[in-house]
């Protein structure tokens, strides 16, 4: 069954690096989005993105962060410059129109 | 505004025992509803959703929902737990004037005893 991957499963950055957290969505899915999820708190929408850009953005989703897909399979959040609250888990989903999100396995971002 | 309520934090059931968590919703569009499980230090899984037609809804599991649109809730049940059962449930909700990105209640803790 086709299932959303992401890269790395663990990263570790000082404060005020810049990171990319890479997502592989399912093939045939066009909606993309990033989600993150702070240690004991919800999940919380950061992004969502369709057709080469951006279609919403949450309030979290500020200047620091950016996302792109650079080619046909990858989907990937930046932030350019890591603060200390910034460390989370953030998740990748995908779906196709009219359709469920398919979540991926989540990046766990430490920033020291 | 928009807000999804997840009222109990934590709920701790009885192997063997049925379940009920609870959601509910604020939304002006018609929204479409979603029931995910995440064990810890692991992703989310979908258990059921709900986009239209019949309110009851079957998902994987043995679990299933029921969508009361009167009482804005969408609330999850099984009828006997498994320890297996024992994670973090969150309820999420979509609608299409924000593109679908879905809104997550705060989650429930499940803890299932012998």
């Amino acid at each position: 069954e086709p299932e959303v991957t992401q890269t790395p499963s663990h990263q570790v950055t000082q404060m005020g690096q810049e990171v990319i957290l890479r997502c592989v969505p399912i093939s045939n899915h066009l909606y993309f989005y990033w989600y993150r999820q702070i240690l004991g708190q919800k999940v919380e929408f950061l992004v969502s993105f369709y057709n080469n850009e951006i279609s919403e953005k949450s309030e979290i989703f500020d200047d620091q962060f950016s996302v792109e897909r650079p080619d046909g399979s990858n989907f990937t959040l930046k932030i350019r410059s890591t603060k200390l609250e910034d460390s989370a888990m953030y998740f990748c989903a995908s779906r196709q129109p009219a359709r469920e999100q398919f979540f991926g396995p989540g990046t766990r971002l430490t920033v020291l | 505004a928009q807000s999804v309520t997840q009222p109990d934090i934590h709920i701790t059931v009885s192997e063997g025992a049925s379940l009920e968590l609870r959601c509910n919703y604020s939304y002006g569009a018609t929204p479409y509803l979603f029931w995910y499980v995440q064990s810890p230090g692991q992703g989310l899984q979908l258990l059921l959703k709900y986009f239209s037609g019949d309110t009851l809804v079957q998902g994987i599991k043995g679990f299933e929902a029921e969508f009361k649109r009167s009482q804005s809730s969408f609330n999850l049940r099984k009828p006997s737990v498994h320890w297996s059962d024992a994670a973090e449930y969150f309820c999420a909700v979509g609608a299409k004037d924000s593109g679908y990105a879905l809104n997550f209640g705060k989650g429930t803790s499940l803890l299932v005893t012998p």
